[in-house]
């Protein structure tokens, strides 16, 4: 069984600009959430959607979004970017019942 | 305070002696814990869960579960170099309607090395 799949895994973007990053999830999964890893914050929640519903958000302003489709792909946008905004952002999967995760490869962003 | 805590070490064990690595959580109602190893420059991967108290075993792992302490632990028996990795705890927070499945808290992270 494939994992999860996230796309891009590395890309540079400039202060200011918007980014939109992509997630396909281990098939039969529903569940899809976010996360963001820094150094200095360490691995920290972004969201988690559900059958196309936000069903948990994590403390990140508004200029991250996210949305899943109904084949349970998702994907999340970062507008405005900030420097501090780089970081790993990781796409996590589960069946939806339960609270085990699996995490993709993730993709690596540099805002500069 | 922190909600989910691990000591960052780094923890230094020679290869094949027992590294111990341990977490405490804030939130009393927890239900579910989750060790995940995670290689420089790569994800996290999940090698243990636990939902009740006592221990759980997997090969040279061990979970280690105190929800009256809020501790949880996980032992790696004969260590390897290739155990050489950050350690991560994560904690499901409790959430009486059940939809806080794919939300964890994580800690800091432990750096273990094992040296040959």
């Amino acid at each position: 069984k494939a994992g999860v799949t996230q796309t891009p895994r590395y890309l540079i973007k400039t202060r200011g600009q918007q980014v939109t990053l992509s997630c396909s999830p281990i098939s039969g999964h529903r569940s899809v959430s976010w996360y963001q890893q820094t150094p200095g914050q360490g691995l920290q929640f972004l969201f988690e959607y559900f059958s196309e519903t936000q069903r948990n958000k994590g403390n990140f302003p508004g200029r991250f979004s996210g949305r899943q489709f109904s084949n349970s792909r998702s994907e999340m946008n970062v507008s405005t970017l900030e420097l501090g905004d780089s970081a790993l952002y990781l796409c996590a999967s589960s069946p939806g019942g339960t609270s085990t995760i699996y995490f993709g490869e993730g993709s690596w962003l540099t805002v500069v | 305070q922190k909600e989910v805590e691990q000591n960052s070490g780094p923890l230094s064990v020679p290869e094949g002696a027992i590294a111990s690595l341990n977490c405490t959580y804030s939130d009393r109602g927890s239900q579910s814990f989750f060790w995940y190893r995670q290689y420089s420059g790569k994800s996290p991967e999940l090698i243990m869960f636990i939902y009740s108290n006592g221990d759980k075993e997997d090969g040279r792992f061990t979970a280690q579960l105190n929800k009256a302490s809020q501790y949880v632990s996980l032992l790696i028996r004969d260590s390897q170099p290739s155990d050489s990795a950050t350690y991560l705890c994560a904690v499901n927070p409790a959430d009486a309607g059940g939809t806080s499945y794919g939300k964890l808290t994580f800690g800091q992270g432990t750096i273990l090395t094992v040296h040959p």
